[in-house]
C-alpha cells in the first residue's frame, strides 16, 4: 500500500498524559498537512510542512501541540498534557506542490483517533 | 458564523435518485472549491475540484460554483448505495493548502 499511513490508528489515554502520532506520507510528496476532525464536523487545518520546513500553524495549535518533519520524510504530532477537548481524529495528508506537474491534490490517511479519558 | 456552512443531514434517498448537496460560504476570496467523500472511519478522498465559477462534470457527478451567490453544489445522478457516505465541501484562497471544510452532509442511499 503506497498511500498515506498513520499510526497508531486509535489511542486511548488519561488526561495529562503525552501522546505522539506518526504520519508517513506518499514517498514523492513534498507537502505534509495535519488536520483535526471532531465528531460531526469537517476537518480543521492545524499545520503544514513543505519538505522539513513548517510553513504555517493554525491558532488551533496551542503550545501543547508540536509537529515535526525531520529530513522532510515522516512527520510526528505530539500533544503534551492532554485534555478531554483534545479527543478527535487527527488526519494527515500529503501532496505534491501545485505547479510541479500536479494538481496539488491532498491525499489523506485514515487518521489517528485520540480518546482522552 | 462559520466561513463555510453545510447542512449536516442525514439526507436519505432511494437508489437511482438525483442528489443535490450544497454549501454556502462567506469569504469572497475563496477561488478553489472541492468536494470530498468520506466513508465511516476513513480519511476524506477528493471527488472533484473547480477553480472559480462554472460547472464541471465527471461521470455521475457534477460540481457547480456560483461565486456571485457564494454557493456551491454537487449533484449525483443515478445514486447508488455505494454512494452512502459523508460529503464534505472544502475551499481555499490559493491552491490546496489550508483547506476550509464544511461540516459534511451524511448521505444515505437505500436499495
Amino acid at each position: 500500500d503506497t498511500g498515506v499511513s498513520q499510526n497508531p490508528r486509535h489511542k486511548i489515554t488519561k488526561r495529562g498524559q503525552n501522546v505522539t502520532f506518526r504520519c508517513d506520507p506518499i514517498s514523492e510528496h513534498n507537502r505534509l498537512y495535519w488536520y483535526r476532525q471532531t465528531l460531526g464536523q469537517g476537518p480543521e487545518f492545524l499545520t503544514y510542512f513543505q519538505n522539513e520546513a513548517q510553513l504555517e500553524k493554525s491558532r488551533l495549535l496551542s503550545d501543547r501541540f508540536s509537529a515535526e518533519r525531520p529530513k522532510g520524510s515522516f512527520s510526528t504530532l505530539e500533544i503534551q498534557r492532554t485534555e478531554q477537548g483534545d479527543s478527535a481524529m487527527y488526519l494527515c495528508a500529503s501532496s505534491i506542490l501545485w505547479g510541479q506537474g500536479a494538481t496539488g491534490e491532498l491525499f489523506f490517511g485514515e487518521g489517528s483517533r485520540l480518546t482522552v479519558l | 458564523q462559520k466561513e463555510v456552512e453545510q447542512d449536516p443531514g442525514p439526507l436519505s434517498v432511494p437508489e437511482g435518485a438525483i442528489v443535490s448537496l450544497n454549501c454556502t460560504y462567506s469569504n469572497s476570496a475563496f477561488q478553489y472549491f472541492m468536494w470530498y467523500r468520506q466513508y465511516s472511519r476513513k480519511g476524506p478522498e477528493l471527488l472533484m475540484y473547480t477553480y472559480s465559477s462554472g460547472n464541471k462534470e465527471d461521470g455521475r457527478f457534477t460540481a457547480q460554483v456560483d461565486k456571485s451567490s457564494k454557493y456551491i453544489s454537487l449533484f449525483i445522478r443515478d445514486s447508488q448505495p455505494s454512494d452512502s457516505a459523508t460529503y464534505l465541501c472544502a475551499m481555499t484562497v490559493t491552491g490546496f493548502q489550508k483547506l476550509v471544510f464544511g461540516t459534511g452532509t451524511r448521505l444515505l442511499v437505500s436499495p
